[in-house]
């Protein structure tokens, strides 16, 4: 119950392309959801996170659509460009946002080609 | 957001000995994690560190082999403990600056051969 599926694992765009990846959760308390972009060799870094009060939220290029009934909330990346290229993450947390520990899904290797 | 430094940032080790991991924040924060991420894989939580009180552990992780100290609000250490080729790792620790989200350190790439 405490698990976030992630998929796909890997995903090849090509540039200017829509990168989209799923999550899933089970635990009806998480009321926090966050993608982290990492890059090799660095931690992961917030790209943009959601409460389940709004069922969109867009930054610049990058877009969470969430489903509430259906437990679901996905990354939506617009114009992808070579600089995307990274794992993503999705992670869930309860009780009141980032405080409390952050599940992590598995990560997405997104490769953006030229 | 924080500005986090880890020490060092990597590390190759011998089977048996221990590594203590600095984390250090650019301001006060009340909360910091520790994180394990094995090669190619996602981040799992270790341990909750608060100032003053001991480290809170995750399922799996046991205070003899992940030993944490929490100074003071600005800094904490993880050791790794009596190491195996199984610790080997990206250790990361973070921080909840605004309770809003954790802010990640570089991390520390342990090879412990």
């Amino acid at each position: 119950q405490q698990q976030v599926k992630q998929s796909p694992q890997s995903l090849i765009v090509q540039k200017g392309g829509i990168s989209i990846i799923n999550c899933a959760y089970e635990n009806t308390a998480f009321d926090y959801f966050p993608w982290y972009q990492q890059f090799p060799g660095k931690g992961p870094a917030l790209l943009i996170a959601i409460r389940p009060d709004v069922s969109e939220k867009k930054e610049g290029r990058f877009t969470i659509s969430f489903n509430k009934s259906a437990k679901q909330f996905s990354l939506h990346i617009m114009d992808s460009q070579p600089g995307d290229s990274a794992t993503y993450f999705c992670a869930a947390s309860g009780y009141g946002g980032a405080t409390n520990k952050l599940i992590f899904g598995t990560g997405t290797l997104l490769a953006v080609q030229p | 957001s924080a500005v986090i430094s880890q020490k060092p940032s990597r590390d190759i080790c011998q089977r048996g000995t221990s590594l203590t991991i600095q984390c250090q924040v650019d301001s006060q924060v009340t909360m910091m994690f520790w994180y394990r991420q094995q090669p190619g894989q996602s981040l799992t939580l270790i341990a909750t560190a608060n100032q003053g009180s001991e480290a809170t552990y995750e399922s799996g992780f046991v205070i003899d082999k992940f030993p944490i100290s929490r100074p003071n609000l600005t800094f904490s250490t993880l050791t790794v403990s009596n190491m195996s080729p199984e610790d080997s790792s990206i250790y990361l620790c973070s921080v909840d600056r605004s309770q809003e989200t954790q802010y990640f350190g570089p991390g520390t790439r342990l090879l412990v051969l």
